[in-house]
């Protein structure tokens, strides 16, 4: 089975921008994997921010945005708030199977 | 509104067995695909299972294949994963989730433990 690999921290400071990365191990990602990205805070369920590599939900603040870079699928934070901070999950569809990159602990400092 | 209630964790022995219930209401159960997804206690997701609206097509991650059956009773509103020979690595919180226009909804999870 694939596996799907993300950056296992990144730190920004208030404002800042950050890419958040997502790839793997079949090769190039692209569009077909219809990435979507996942928020997750302590002690709460994931959130839905971005799906099918660029799409945002009415709730996804406007400073997120998806993209495909370089391979990889790709999550920018532009402007980083602190509540921004969480764990952010890729996810990536193979055929039949679904797969979890294993998550980027944000911190904004 | 959709809410999604998981039931059946427990502690098991290793090699033993569980059947994981999820109960849904507030959407067109019959409608959409499930799946579940577990997450061991402070690491990541990691995808499990998922099952087609009719519970004729199903898939499953490989750390669980021959072991985990995902099925679904729609005249129930209700999932389940039955889960056998169970192993220690399988210790987690399981959660259960419908996607419906891109969104995934979530239930609060049922606790897991494998161990003797």
């Amino acid at each position: 089975q694939a596996v799907v690999t993300q950056e296992p921290s990144l730190t920004v400071s208030p404002g800042g921008t950050v890419t958040l990365t997502c790839g793997s191990s079949t090769g190039a990602v692209t569009s077909g994997h219809y990435p979507y990205w996942f928020q997750q805070k302590p002690g709460q369920a994931p959130r839905t921010l971005i799906y099918d590599t660029s799409n945002k939900h009415s709730w996804t603040p406007a400073r997120f945005s998806g993209s495909l870079l370089g391979g990889k699928a790709a999550l920018t934070l532009s402007g980083a708030q602190p509540e921004d901070e969480a764990e952010y999950y890729c996810f990536l569809s193979y055929s039949g199977a679904r797969v979890f990159g294993g998550g980027t602990k944000l911190t904004v400092l | 509104e959709v809410q999604l209630v998981e039931s059946g964790g427990g502690l098991v022995q290793p090699g033993g067995s569980l059947r994981l219930s999820c109960a849904a209401s507030g959407f067109t159960f019959s409608s959409y695909w499930m799946h579940w997804v577990r997450q061991a206690p402070g690491k990541g997701l990691v995808w499990v299972s998922r099952i087609n609206s009719d519970g004729s097509s199903t898939y499953y991650a490989d750390s669980v294949k021959g072991r985990f059956t995902i099925s679904r009773d729609n005249a129930k509103n209700t999932l389940y994963l039955q889960m056998n020979s169970l192993r220690a690595e399988d210790t987690a919180v399981y959660y259960c989730a419908s996607v419906s226009l891109h969104n995934w909804n979530w239930g609060q999870g049922t606790l897991v433990t494998v161990s003797s």
